[in-house]
């Protein structure tokens, strides 16, 4: 099956410090990758879309400048949290969908980031 | 902002126990309706891909049925057992920009199964 790769698994650093968590796509070409973020209690929430050689969609109240999405590769998809905050503590998850296809196919997904800022 | 629910929250059963839960969604602009597993410290598993109303899937002791005009989708497991333990997830599609579509999740039926 698909394979998505996600790392690091966990993270704890000090505020202010900024952190990049990759996406990979193993085993195939991903045109689209989504980066979600899970509260304690809540469904995963999209942040952002990210597409291979453009500019990401952010969600409605994601800011753009605080989680930099980089795409630059149909196999790598890069979330960094610049400059974080212990409100920025979260689960973080990325997914993918194989390129070409249809929508409706289903999204892979990495094994998430915990990451905690002290 | 879509509105996708999974009922119950949470579920306890004893092995060789059936089960089910339901997840709702929006009844209008309908393009699939998506079922993950999700087990602890691992990565969510997409169970099933339903798009057609009356669909029924089945993958090993797991079922799923959708009806799209009343918006839900129950998902049966039979004669359930421990590595069935998971959090289940419905997710709604709809259109993002282009034809990037984006998942709207539920929050989850978290299955427990003892012996």
């Amino acid at each position: 099956g698909a394979v998505v790769s996600q790392h690091p698994s966990r993270v704890i650093c000090k505020s202010g410090t900024s952190v990049k968590i990759e996406c990979r796509s193993l085993d195939f070409q991903a045109t689209t990758m989504f980066w979600y973020r899970q509260f304690p209690k809540q469904s995963l929430m999209l942040m952002a879309t990210s597409n291979e050689g453009s500019k990401a969609t952010y969600e409605q109240g994601v800011e753009k400048d605080k989680f930099l999405i980089n795409h630059a590769s149909l196999t790598l998809s890069t979330l960094t949290v610049t400059s974080a905050h212990p409100e920025d503590s979260s689960f973080y998850i990325c997914s993918a969908r194989r390129r070409y296809l249809d929508s409706n196919q289903p999204q892979h997904f990495g094994d998430g980031t915990r990451l905690s800022i002290l | 902002i879509l509105n996708v629910e999974q009922s119950p929250q949470s579920l306890h059963v004893q092995e060789g126990d059936s089960t089910n839960f339901t997840c709702s969604f929006p009844s209008s602009n309908f393009y699939a309706l998506h079922w993950y597993r999700w087990e602890t410290a691992k990565s969510p598993e997409a169970l099933f891909v339903m798009t057609l109303n009356g669909d029924e899937k089945k993958k090993g002791r797991i079922s799923a049925t959708l009806n799209t005009k009343e918006g839900y989708s129950y998902l049966y497991i039979k004669g359930s057992q421990p590595e069935d333990s998971a959090t289940y997830l419905c997710a709604f599609p709809s259109i993002n920009t282009g034809t990037a579509s984006k998942l709207t999740f539920g929050t989850g039926t978290r299955l427990q199964v003892t012996l």
